[in-house]
């Protein structure tokens, strides 16, 4: 079964810092570029950065460029976000997502989410 | 504000059709054939539900169905169900730098 599994969310303060992890499973995870896509309370659906396949290119939306990094360790099947300088306008739901078209035209396949609250 | 603008929301009862907007510009929805659509039931992840415009994934009912016409794409749910009530997201490919834009999103009410 294809699958993704964030994990590392959680409560912190402005300023802060956090590292989000997806563990990928049942499919060959070294093919296929992926995405971060996050979801404000209440609101839709945002991109915030994207990774080719080989992890050689990183793309990253305006509002987190300079404090976000995307990597990923394709020995590990896993995709992480570092999330650094954290704001209040950060707390969402982050999901990771896998871009079969390799130019991030569409997700096929997103995991269940993570939950990030920045708050004092 | 998001880049892709879509209706707030739409209605409609069961059996009948209905049709969800997607307006872009040029450097989008208008100049690429990389629009998708994504169905997302309350606390749940978004599902895919068409790509490129109107290729409908595997596993995906043929009531759904999806065009395009200049800068505006729509997305199409025919013989609606009940389950079909859900919150849809258009997106498309940029070439604007951001390289993904999604639309504020459209609640579903099937009556």
């Amino acid at each position: 079964e294809v699958q993704l599994l964030e994990s590392g969310g959680g409560l912190v303060q402005p300023g802060g810092s956090l590292r989000l992890s997806c563990a990928a499973s049942g499919f060959t995870f070294t093919s296929y570029a992926m995405s971060w896509v996050r979801q404000a309370p209440g609101k839709g659906l945002a991109w915030v950065s994207a990774i080719s396949a080989s992890g050689g290119s990183t793309y990253y939306a305006d509002s987190v460029k300079g404090r976000f990094t995307i990597s990923r360790d394709n020995s590990k099947n896993t995709l992480y976000l570092q999330m650094n300088s954290l704001r209040a306008e950060d707390t969402a739901v982050y999901y990771c997502a896998k871009d079969p078209s390799g130019i991030t035209a569409h997700f096929d396949v997103w995991g269940q989410g993570t939950t990030v609250t920045v708050s004092s | 504000q998001s880049a892709l603008t879509q209706p707030a929301s739409v209605s409609g009862s069961p059996g009948q059709s209905i049709t969800i907007s997607c307006t872009g510009t040029s450097s989008d929805v208008g100049g690429y054939n990389y629009v998708s659509w994504y169905q997302q039931h309350p606390g749940k992840a978004p599902k895919l539900m068409i790509y490129d415009v109107s290729k409908r994934p595997s596993g995906v009912s043929n009531r759904f169905s999806g065009s395009k016409s200049g800068n505006t794409a729509s997305l199409t749910i025919s013989g609606l169900q009940a389950e079909d009530e859900a919150d849809y997201y258009c997106s498309s490919y940029t070439d604007s730098g951001t390289l993904v834009v999604f639309g504020g999103g459209t609640k579903l009410t099937v009556l």
